[in-house]
Formats: C-alpha cells, sequence, structure tokens
C-alpha cells in the first residue's frame, strides 16, 4: 500500500490567500484525522472524520479553517484567507479502527504563509 | 483531558548504547499507547505500540514497557544505529478520545 497520501508537500502563499490541502487515506481505512505541528504547541488534533462524517472538529482553530470529506478516498483542509500564524506543518492520518488509536501519518505539507 | 509528558527532550548516544525514552500520563481510563518516529521532513511513522493489558512487547531492538499502576510506560532501544537519529513521539488514548502526544525526544546516536 502507498500510505497516507498528501499534496502538496510544500505551499507557500501570502497573507489573505485561501490554501487547500489534500489527503488521500489508505485503503480500507475508515477514519481519517488532520493533524497541525508547530514547534510551541507540538502536534494538535485539528478535526476528526469517521467514515467520511466529522466526528471532532473541537480543534479547529477558528473559522477560516475548514476540512471536507467528500468520499472515502479524499479528504481537504481549507484555510481562508490564510496569516501568517497559520505557518505549520500539517498531516494527515488515517486509521483502519473506529476509535482514534491507531494511525498512520502522511509525511505531511509544510505551508508557509508570508 | 489526558496530559502526556515525555523525558528527555534531547538524547545523545554512542553507537552500539542503548537509549531509553520515558513517557508519564495522567488518564488511568488511558489503554493504548504508541510510539511514533518522526525523521526530518517526514510525517511519524509507528514503530511499536502496546496496549493496557500487555506488560512488555518486544521488536527486534525496540521494546516498550507499561506500568499502568504508576501510569508510565517507556521506549527503549537497544543496539543503536545512526538510523536511528530522529525524534521520537509517545501517545496516550482511549478507544473513544484522542491520541494525546508527548513533546518529543531529539535523539542522536553518534557513529
Amino acid at each position: 500500500d502507498a500510505g497516507v497520501i498528501q499534496s502538496p508537500r510544500h505551499e507557500v502563499t501570502e497573507m489573505g490567500q485561501e490554501v487547500t490541502l489534500r489527503c488521500k487515506p489508505i485503503s480500507g481505512h475508515n477514519s481519517l484525522f488532520w493533524y497541525r505541528q508547530t514547534m510551541m504547541r507540538g502536534l494538535e488534533l485539528l478535526i476528526y472524520f469517521n467514515n467520511n462524517v466529522p466526528i471532532d472538529d473541537s480543534g479547529m482553530p477558528e473559522d477560516r479553517f475548514s476540512a471536507k470529506m467528500p468520499n472515502a478516498s479524499f479528504s481537504t483542509l481549507k484555510i481562508q484567507p490564510s496569516e501568517p500564524r497559520d505557518s505549520a506543518v500539517y498531516f494527515c492520518a488515517s486509521s483502519p479502527s473506529t476509535g482514534r488509536d491507531i494511525q498512520y501519518f502522511g509525511a505531511g505539507t509544510r505551508l508557509s504563509v508570508l | 483531558g489526558e496530559n502526556v509528558e515525555q523525558h528527555p527532550s534531547t538524547l545523545s548516544v554512542q553507537e552500539g548504547d542503548s537509549a531509553v525514552i520515558k513517557c508519564t500520563y495522567s488518564d488511568s481510563a488511558s489503554n493504548y499507547f504508541p510510539w511514533y518516529k518522526q525523521e526530518l521532513g517526514k510525517g511519524p511513522q509507528l514503530i511499536i505500540d502496546i496496549r493496557s493489558n500487555v506488560g512488555e512487547k518486544k521488536d527486534q531492538r525496540i521494546a516498550v514497557t507499561l506500568n499502568k499502576t504508576a501510569k508510565h510506560f517507556s521506549l527503549h532501544i537497544t543496539e543503536t544505529q545512526p538510523e536511528d537519529s530522529a525524534v521520537y513521539f509517545c501517545a496516550a488514548s482511549n478507544w473513544r478520545n484522542n491520541l494525546f502526544f508527548g513533546t518529543g525526544t531529539r535523539l542522536t546516536v553518534i557513529p
């Protein structure tokens, strides 16, 4: 299996622009997670989907962030408008279980907002 | 919620020596404890995990021990090699909660 696939690997944008990050989970996995990693805050869970339905979005920082999972093989995380403080590495992870324990991470998207 | 503390934050060992990283957790309901290895520019990679009904688990050069009474668990790497150099994260979860991550340990194996 190719693992969790994220695109793009790097994104540089200007403040105020819309940013869309993409994720393809491992085939057959029914849970998907979006994380943000920064030096100051470490790994933070943003949102969790199970069977394409958002279950817990309490980690989404504010209304500028939104996530969708239109089908079992694709998810997006959108930031609109982006701000410099959104600069971080964003990871997608998927899990074969309904719970949130065993998670496999993608390689991440490094976002820089200028 | 769960609070996971991880020590040390940095660790340097000579090639061939052992490395030990320790974590404590606060929620007695936590029952799943994975360890992740993150190399530069890559995502966290699950390297070993343990559930609360087991006290120790081993996979070649790596092992994890769990003490539920004391609420702590440890990662042991024996015969370290330069390719073991990375940042290691512990985490704790119960089935209904998020994975709560430690702050990471940067391991450097000196050839």
